[in-house]
């Protein structure tokens, strides 16, 4: 099945500070979507991206399909940017109709 | 709407013991999934479906059965519970790209469970 690789796994930030997070895919897809997974526990969604630059206040997505990668930029962080990052993606080509997810960037924001 | 909602948020059973999770959503999606998170892991697929009466499999479904009766209800079922089955649930609905609809995912607040 198609394999999903988020980096850094690991981030820790000083508030204010600017990141980029990556995920990389290993087959074209159909739909690519960056979650978002408080220290509660609660998943959100931020983003469907599958092609593409979308913005949202401080956060925004690109998705260059062609290349097989995304990337999640962070401005400004905030301590309540904390948790973890989900990139997760649909093979356009296999017959598995759900989305795969990567294992995730933990990223810790300081005041 | 309330989205998707999941019962019970936190349960203990023993070995051998067989529960059902319970998963409802009130936006008319058509997909539906049941994903397990294990500690400093990621999502992995245990079963979905693509409409009433239309389940499959995901990465991980040994030891989980699935229905899809209505539109609206998507339980899991535990059949004998092990401690390898420990993990936090959650279930999550979109619509389908069919139905021309974004397919945005919403997930649940999850099912805390602990297998002894």
């Amino acid at each position: 099945g198609i394999q999903v690789e988020q980096s850094p796994p690991d981030l820790i930030l000083q508030e204010g500070a600017n990141s980029t997070l990556r995920c990389n895919f290993s087959d074209s897809v159909n739909n690519l979507q960056w979650f978002h997974q408080n220290p509660w526990g609660q998943l959100i969604n931020l983003f469907y991206i599958p092609s593409g630059t979308k913005q949202n206040g401080r956060l925004s997505a690109t998705t260059v399909a062609t290349e097989r990668y995304s990337l999640l930029y962070i401005s400004s962080s905030q301590t309540t940017d904390s948790g973890v990052y989900f990139c997760a993606v649909k093979g356009a080509a296999t017959g598995r109709r759900a989305l795969t997810f990567g294992s995730g960037t933990r990223l810790q924001v300081q005041p | 709407n309330a989205g998707v909602t999941q019962t019970p948020k936190f349960q203990v059973l023993k070995t051998g013991q067989s529960m059902t999770l319970q998963c409802a959503q009130d936006m008319n999606h058509e997909y539906m999934s049941w994903y397990r998170q294990d500690p400093g892991m990621g999502l992995r697929l245990i079963h979905y479906s693509v409409g009433a009466g239309i389940t499959d499999q995901g990465e991980v479904p040994n030891g989980y059965n699935v229905s899809r009766s209505t539109t609206e209800d998507f339980p899991l079922r535990l059949l004998s519970a092990a401690p390898s089955q420990t993990s936090v649930y959650f279930c999550a609905s979109s619509y389908s790209p069919v139905a021309g609809g974004k397919e945005t995912q919403y997930f649940g607040p999850g099912t805390r469970l602990l297998v002894l």
